[in-house]
């Protein structure tokens, strides 16, 4: 069964930075995209960033582009979303999502929140 | 990016009588591998997204057989054949053929 924990989660100040971390298992974590999905407060989901098996190739919605960058470490089955330059509309519930078969999706974990205020 | 439109966004259910949401993407969500990637997700209230249906009519495993997915092209259906309580919260559709993959806004179902 697909465990994603994240983690890493806070309250910062508009501008500041902030790295999510998300401890996978229950799956072969190296052979596997994986996602950020976010949920503002009372709102809908939204895709953020995808990341290859193998770290080679990245992508990220629009509005996060240039300040968002996703990584990941193999060896320690860790997913990460450095997150600089924060804004207010950043604020939401940060899910790490395992993509277990070809575009197949789980949310193996409930989230962690970020909420970025002065 | 594809907009994913959802109807209704608000779904009185009845127990023990048939519901159905309609999902509406802007492009066809036909891929090139020949599949089409549209996912159905449940959401309860304080819990994350589970999967439920995906490559449009492939029902998840331990998902009850109450819940169908049916559609092609641009259109999109989740037929849920007897409400029970259980069923509660609020549905997503969610297109995984174009890049940013997005979601519809949401259907919530209240008994």
């Amino acid at each position: 069964q697909v465990q994603l924990v994240e983690s890493g989660g806070d309250v910062v100040q508009p501008g500041r930075s902030l790295r999510l971390s998300c401890a996978a298992s229950g799956f072969t974590f190296s052979n596997h995209a994986m996602h950020w999905v976010r949920q503002a407060p009372g709102q809908g989901l939204e895709w953020v960033a995808v990341i290859s098996y193998d770290g080679s190739y990245k992508d990220y919605v629009d509005s996060v582009k240039g300040r968002f960058t996703i990584s990941r470490d193999n060896s320690k089955s860790t997913l990460f979303l450095q997150m600089n330059s924060l804004r207010a509309e950043d604020t939401a519930l940060y899910y790490c999502v395992g993509e277990v078969g070809p575009k197949k999706f789980d949310f193996g974990g409930q989230g962690t929140r970020v909420t970025v205020s002065s | 990016d594809v907009v994913m439109t959802q109807s209704p966004l608000s779904l009185p259910g009845t127990l023990g009588q048939p519901a159905s949401i309609s999902c509406r993407s802007s492009q066809s969500l036909l891929y090139s591998d020949g599949n089409t990637y549209l996912t159905w997700f449940h959401q309860r209230p304080g819990q994350s997204p589970r999967r439920l249906i995906y490559k449009v009519s492939n029902r998840d495993s331990g998902v009850p057989d109450r819940f169908t997915g049916s559609g092609s092209g641009t259109d999109f259906t989740l037929k849920i054949s007897r409400v029970e309580a259980e069923d509660v919260g609020v549905y997503y559709c969610m297109q995984g053929s174009h890049w940013p993959y997005t979601f519809g806004q949401g259907t919530k179902l209240e008994i």
